[in-house]
């Protein structure tokens, strides 16, 4: 099955540690997109990647760091400068980005970070 | 910054009954799309509507777009328990890529 997997599904971090959200999809998407979720709020972007070794900070990307360097993975690294990481953390993709043309994204079942 | 806005927040009613839920954006848009997300998953897609159009249907799911008031409703009638969950509207701004931006959700309760 075609799909978006978000591991782990839960994630501690301590005071002073990074730690890394991993986003995978075999959809064959060419665009994926992180977003932050806090309780009874919407979804703020924090980077996306339109292709391979490309990406683009989002509204919120300070704290945060990503890389692209295979189409299907997208991993997000919560440093410790970002002092505020309790969050759900959802992963997303699209099709091909054409201008004019944002197609659907299909999300993972995100991440819960949380602080020890 | 979110520029859709959805309204109510929060919608409770009966199982039958239909829903209806709200989203006003700012800017022009290129299309805006529905998603729903039950507690604790990841976000799903329902429909999506293109700027010329004024309605779209799927299923029990009924869409209206009105670029003039910038506003979109959706409605899902004979609700089900299974409904029960988040809303969500995104718009996808006009004008080369630019990336979409999701309201605040509403939140629907259907009672059994």
């Amino acid at each position: 099955d075609g799909g978006i997997t978000q591991s782990p599904k839960y994630l501690f971090r301590k005071e002073g540690q990074n730690v890394t959200l991993s986003c995978e999809q075999n959809l064959n998407h060419d665009a994926m997109y992180w977003y932050r979720q806090d309780p009874g709020q919407g979804l703020r972007l924090i980077y996306y990647s339109q292709i391979v070794n490309d990406f683009q900070k989002g509204d919120i990307a300070e704290g945060y760091s990503v890389s692209r360097e295979k189409k299907e993975s997208f991993p997000l690294t919560v440093t410790s400068a970002q002092k505020n990481p309790t969050a759900f953390y959802l992963c997303a993709s699209s099709g091909t980005v054409r201008a004019n043309s944002n197609q659907p994204q299909h999300f993972g079942d995100g991440t819960r970070l949380s602080i020890l | 910054s979110q520029q859709g806005e959805e309204d109510p927040q929060a919608l409770s009613i009966q199982e039958g009954e239909n829903a209806t839920m709200n989203c006003s954006y700012k800017t022009s848009i290129n299309n805006l799309q529905w998603y729903r997300q039950n507690s604790g998953r990841g976000l799903v897609h329902l429909i999506l509507i293109r700027s010329n159009e004024r309605e779209k249907h799927s299923g029990r799911l009924r869409v209206t777009l009105d670029t003039s008031k910038k506003s979109s409703s959706l409605l899902i009638t004979a609700s089900r328990a299974a409904d029960t969950a988040s809303y969500f509207c995104a718009t996808a701004p006009s004008g080369g890529y630019q990336k979409v931006t999701f309201g605040t959700g509403t939140k629907l309760q259907v009672i059994p």
